[in-house]
């Protein structure tokens, strides 16, 4: 069964930490993305990497980074965790053509205190 | 990427079939509408997509109108698992725009 698999379901951590999210697929897979989701807002795009090595920003990429060095694998990076941070966290990965399907893994539920 | 409008929230029982509606009316040609569920505390799951034509698959079928400006997904016999937030995106056929917008969605609940 394919799958992404997000390193962590749950995860504490303290404000000014930095914050490593990993996310893996095995799908081959060009296209990774990390959204957050937040209850009222929905799911908001931060960053997205079309290839190894590249990244765009997203809708909201304020206060976090991303790294793709392998191309089943893509980090995101809270360089300075805030509280309003706390947040659930999705990483999906899809088919560079269309039409194509998001497969998304089971999420990161941070929280920062 | 266009917008889709759909109801906060819709109520179906047990067994009968659910359709859920969505507005696209800002869709361009190439656009696909895709849909996609998320059951509480889990990562979104893809559904169905279609550009023109009605479709099936083993989860559900997506109607398209034929001036492509709405489109309704039918669980054909809803069950209590199928209580989740249905989310209707449009997005562009043209490689490179890799982005989906997601919107609020629709909030089913099967009722027993």
């Amino acid at each position: 069964d394919v799958k992404v698999t997000q390193s962590s379901r749950y995860l504490v951590k303290r404000t000014g930490e930095k914050v490593f999210l990993e996310c893996v697929q095995d799908m081959d897979h060009e296209n990774m993305f990390w959204y957050r989701q937040d209850p009222g807002l929905g799911l908001r795009l931060i960053y997205f990497s079309y290839d190894v090595k590249m990244k765009e920003k997203g809708d909201i990429p304020e206060g976090y980074s991303v790294s793709r060095e392998k191309k089943e694998r893509f980090s995101l990076i809270l360089e300075s965790a805030s509280t309003n941070q706390t947040s659930m966290y999705l990483c999906a990965s899809s088919p560079r053509e269309e039409p194509y399907g998001y497969t998304f893994g089971s999420g990161t539920r941070l929280t920062v205190v | 990427d266009a917008k889709t409008t759909q109801p906060p929230s819709m109520d179906c029982a047990e067994g009968r079939a659910a359709n859920l509606p969505c507005n696209h009316s800002t869709i361009s040609g190439n656009e696909y509408v895709y849909w996609y569920r998320q059951i509480h505390s889990q990562g979104p799951q893809y559904i169905i997509h279609g550009l023109k034509n009605n479709e099936t698959n083993e989860m559900a079928s997506l109607i398209i109108t034929e001036d492509r400006k709405s489109s309704t997904l039918i669980l054909p016999h809803a069950t209590l698992r199928d209580t989740a937030v249905y989310y209707c995106i449009v997005r562009g056929g043209v490689s490179g725009t890799y982005k989906y917008i997601f919107g609020t969605g629709t909030r089913l609940k099967v009722l027993a």
